[in-house]
């Protein structure tokens, strides 16, 4: 069966700072991932996705993910961090050819002025 | 744009009352979803439906049942409400075709059974 770990359950970076968001995944076969993000009071919007090709994925607002196999990571990636990306956001491996989500348990970001 | 839409955003059921969360959208999607989302758990896939009237259990159906009788509209019952059952209840749909695998996402209900 899949999973999908999000180690760091907070994080607090100051406005301006990088950011790096750790993912990893169990699966057997090739994994489609996933990056959403949740604002507070809304719903899940999806950032970015890797079904294959370029390990280096670009997403919106400024994020990127990196995919590496045999780390079995998807870590999310932001060089400077606004107020605005104060958020949770979560990992998930897609399955069942992509159309299922196994989602780990997120990681609220804070972000200092 | 893609529109998920929930009835509601907040509701406050009582033990033991038949709980109705109804999901609305506007792509003509085939597939919808019901998350469950707790603090530490992420989301929790509790039934899917690839089609209407089909209907599939995912990791926590329990407590629960579904109804599509529309292609537009998924509804999530709780047949009777139990406190273990308040938490925050996520719909999504995706579409089969395109490759996309996208899945949509509602605002959300936070249900709170008392």
């Amino acid at each position: 069966a899949q999973s999908v770990t999000q180690p760091d359950i907070h994080i607090t970076v100051s406005e301006g700072a990088s950011l790096e968001l750790r993912c990893n995944y169990s699966y057997g076969a090739t994994p489609y991932l996933f990056w959403y993000v949740q604002s507070p009071g809304q719903g899940l919007q999806l950032l970015l996705k890797y079904f294959s090709g370029d390990t280096l994925v670009q997403g919106i607002k400024g994020f990127e993910a990196e995919f590496k196999r045999s780390q079995s990571s998807f870590n999310l990636r932001k060089p400077s961090v606004h107020w605005s990306d104060a958020a949770e956001y979560f990992c998930a491996v897609g399955y069942n050819a992509g159309n299922m989500l196994t989602f780990g348990g997120g990681t609220r970001l804070m972000v200092k002025p | 744009d893609v529109k998920v839409t929930q009835s509601s955003r907040y509701l406050v059921k009582r033990t033991g009352e038949k709980v109705f969360l109804e999901c609305v959208q506007d792509m003509d999607h085939e597939n919808m979803f019901w998350y469950r989302q707790d603090p530490g758990l992420g989301l929790r896939l509790i039934y899917f439906s690839y089609d209407v009237k089909m209907k599939e259990k995912g990791d926590i159906p329990e407590g629960y049942s579904v109804s599509r009788e529309k292609k537009e509209r998924f509804s999530l019952i709780l047949e009777s409400a139990s406190t273990n059952q308040t938490s925050m209840y996520l719909c999504a749909s995706s579409s089969d075709s395109g490759g996309s695998y996208e899945q949509y996402f509602g605002p959300g209900t936070r249900l709170t059974v008392t």
